[in-house]
This record gives C-alpha cells, structure tokens and sequence, in this order.
C-alpha cells in the first residue's frame, strides 16, 4: 500500500507563475483534504472534500487557489499567480466517510514543498 | 472557535527521563483529541486518539476536560522518539470532520 501520493515532492517557482499539486488518495477513502504548513507552524486546512464535492473551503483563498476532485478520487490543488507568501508545505490527507459519527483517521502523504522565489 | 495551544517549541530530554508534552486545547463543545508525529523524512502520522485510551509506542495521553488539556506522557524517553509532535483537535459530532492542530512540539532525546 502506498498510502497517499503526491506528487511533486519541490517545487521552485518565480513569483507570478501558476503552480499545481497532485494528490492521489488511499483507495476507498471519501475524505481528501488540502493542508498548508508554513515554516514552524502546525498544518491549516484549506480545503476538506466529501467525494467530489467540497464541503469546506472557508480558509481557500479564492482569488488565487482554486483545487478540483472531479471523479471523487485525484485532487488538484493550483496557485494562480503565486506570491512570494505562498511558500510551504501542501499536504494532501484522505480518510474514511468523515460524515460518519466516530473518529475516522487521516492518512497524510509526503507534501510538495513550494518555494517561490 | 476552537485552538490547539503547544506552548513548548523545543523540548530536550535525556534516555530514560520521563517525557510530557503539552497541549492545551479551547472549544466549546465535545472534541475527539489526538497526538500525530513525524519522524525525519517521514510524514505525519497518528500517533494515538483518546477515545481509544491506548498506549502506544509507550506513550499515553489522558483527556482532562477539566483542564482543557490532553499532554501526551512517556515515562522512560527513547532516542527513537526524537521526533516532531502535533496535537490536534476534531469538533465531535456527525459531519464535523476538520482537523485543527498546534503549532508543534520538536522532541530531542539524549542519549
């Protein structure tokens, strides 16, 4: 079992140019979620989805991010343009059915570390 | 709102030294309350969740509602578990799946 995949492990960017992650979950899990790690602090959730549906993006910056789960399985997470504030760790996670009562756990992946100069 | 509150950043102990990490956590309602870690060059990671009142890797961590707080405990340090820790909150209830965690409590053991 790989687990969660996410693909590119770094990236470097110029400020102004667009990025994208890939997550790919561990099969059968309905909950993907999108993290940011700044340097020093703790994961802050951007976006959790529901199958394909995203059922909380209240801390996505909008004018910039955007991320898609078209099929209810891969996700996407894109930065247009970026800024020079943006550089961290992107986390992808998958879970269970996370609409279900009871603890379900997170399985995270490896992160794509973005530095954009 | 809720929060995660780590206060220590760096936390430095010798082999055989018992180990508190500290988490203090603010919400209103019933939180499901966990440890995550993350070993050099691996991801995050469960650790272990109070509702399942486990030890794991000889760790425990005890909800004190009380106090509001959920400290993760060793009593005998390893070198092994030198490694970055993350306590994390989820809101209880159906439907209320969000993770929130602290800042992080960096664990050295001497050896």
């Amino acid at each position: 079992e790989a687990g969660v995949v996410q693909s590119p492990r770094y990236k470097i960017i110029e400020k102004k140019q667009p990025v994208a992650f890939w997550c790919n979950p561990i099969s059968g899990h309905n909950t993907l979620y999108w993290y940011r790690q700044n340097l020093g602090q703790g994961p802050e959730l951007l976006i959790r989805y529901e199958n394909e549906e995203a059922v909380d993006d209240s801390q996505l910056p909008k004018d910039r991010f955007s991320a898609e789960r078209l099929k209810g399985v891969d996700s996407t997470l894109k930065i247009q343009p970026a800024e020079l504030g943006d550089s961290a760790v992107y986390l992808c996670a998958s879970s269970l059915d996370g609409r279900a009562s009871g603890s379900t756990e997170a399985f995270f992946g490896q992160g794509t570390r973005l530095t954009v100069v | 709102a809720q929060r995660v509150t780590q206060p220590e950043k760096l936390l430095s102990v010798f082999k055989g030294a018992p180990v508190e990490l500290k988490c203090n956590y603010s919400y209103s309602g019933s939180p499901e309350l966990f440890w995550y870690v993350q070993y050099s060059r691996q991801r995050l990671q469960l650790l272990l969740r109070h509702i399942s009142r486990e030890s794991i890797k000889g760790f425990t961590a005890d909800l004190n509602k009380g106090e509001t707080s959920f400290h993760l405990k060793k009593p005998f340090a390893q070198e092994e578990d030198s490694a970055m820790y993350y306590c994390a909150l989820r809101k209880g209830g159906p439907g209320a799946n969000n993770l929130f965690f602290g800042t992080g409590t960096r664990l050295t053991v001497i050896p």
